[in-house]
């Protein structure tokens, strides 16, 4: 069974410009989530996803970022504009119903 | 808010040595407690987790047992190898499942040397 993958694995980008980040699940996985982990800080939560529906978004910083899951399988993280605070780790896991929540291997991503 | 500390690294030992490494909480509720590992060049893997009380969690041989009298879950390996150089993560999910968004520690690098 093929885990959580992300893509791109690396982005460099300069300020002011806009970057998609790209999350595939877990087959079969109705829960998405997003994480980041900006330079020396802790991994923090920025939504959930069930489905296609935005199940909490309480973690997501700014109206910069915009997270879609159309059609509830894979889903986009846009940020626009970049910032050079936006750059750090972006995890996606995804988890089937109560269960463990497995992570994809980040993107890193670089603001200049 | 729910909280989640753990001990400041990096952490260096000698192969074989005994490892523990501290995580202690805080959460209104009865909360589900994780470690997860991260290898370097990989994304996080759950190492192991408890789901109650003096639930005892264990891979690879890593254990960690949950106290909830001292909110502490610490993470112990009685010999550590070259191979679990990597950065652990203690994390928490509030209510008892990890349907709700996990808290994570600030993580402690491990490096274990020949």
């Amino acid at each position: 069974e093929a885990g959580v993958t992300q893509f791109p694995s690396h982005s460099v980008i300069e300020k002011g410009q806009t970057v998609t980040l790209r999350c595939d699940p877990i087959s079969g996985h109705d829960n998405l989530y997003w994480y980041r982990r900006v330079m020396g800080k802790e991994i923090k939560f920025l939504l959930h996803f069930v489905k296609e529906s935005k199940q909490d978004e309480s973690g997501m910083p700014n109206n910069r970022f915009l997270a879609e899951r159309t059609g509830g399988t894979y889903s986009t993280l846009k940020v626009q504009p970049a910032e050079l605070e936006d750059s750090g780790v972006y995890f996606c896991a995804s988890s089937h119903g109560l269960y463990t929540q497995y992570f994809g291997p980040g993107t890193r991503l670089t603001v200049l | 808010g729910d909280s989640v500390t753990q001990m400041e690294g990096p952490v260096t030992l000698s192969e074989e040595a005994f490892l523990t490494i501290n995580c202690t909480y805080t959460a209104t509720g009865y909360p589900s407690l994780f470690w997860y590992v991260q290898y370097p060049g990989e994304g996080l893997q759950l190492l192991l987790k408890a789901t109650k009380a003096d639930d005892k969690g264990s891979n690879k041989g890593f254990e960690a047992t949950y106290r909830k009298e001292t909110t502490s879950f610490h993470l112990e390996k009685g010999s550590v190898q070259v191979s679990d150089s990597a950065v652990y993560f203690c994390a928490l999910s509030e209510g008892g499942t990890s349907y709700d968004k996990v808290i994570f520690g600030p993580g402690t690098s491990l490096s274990v040397i020949p």
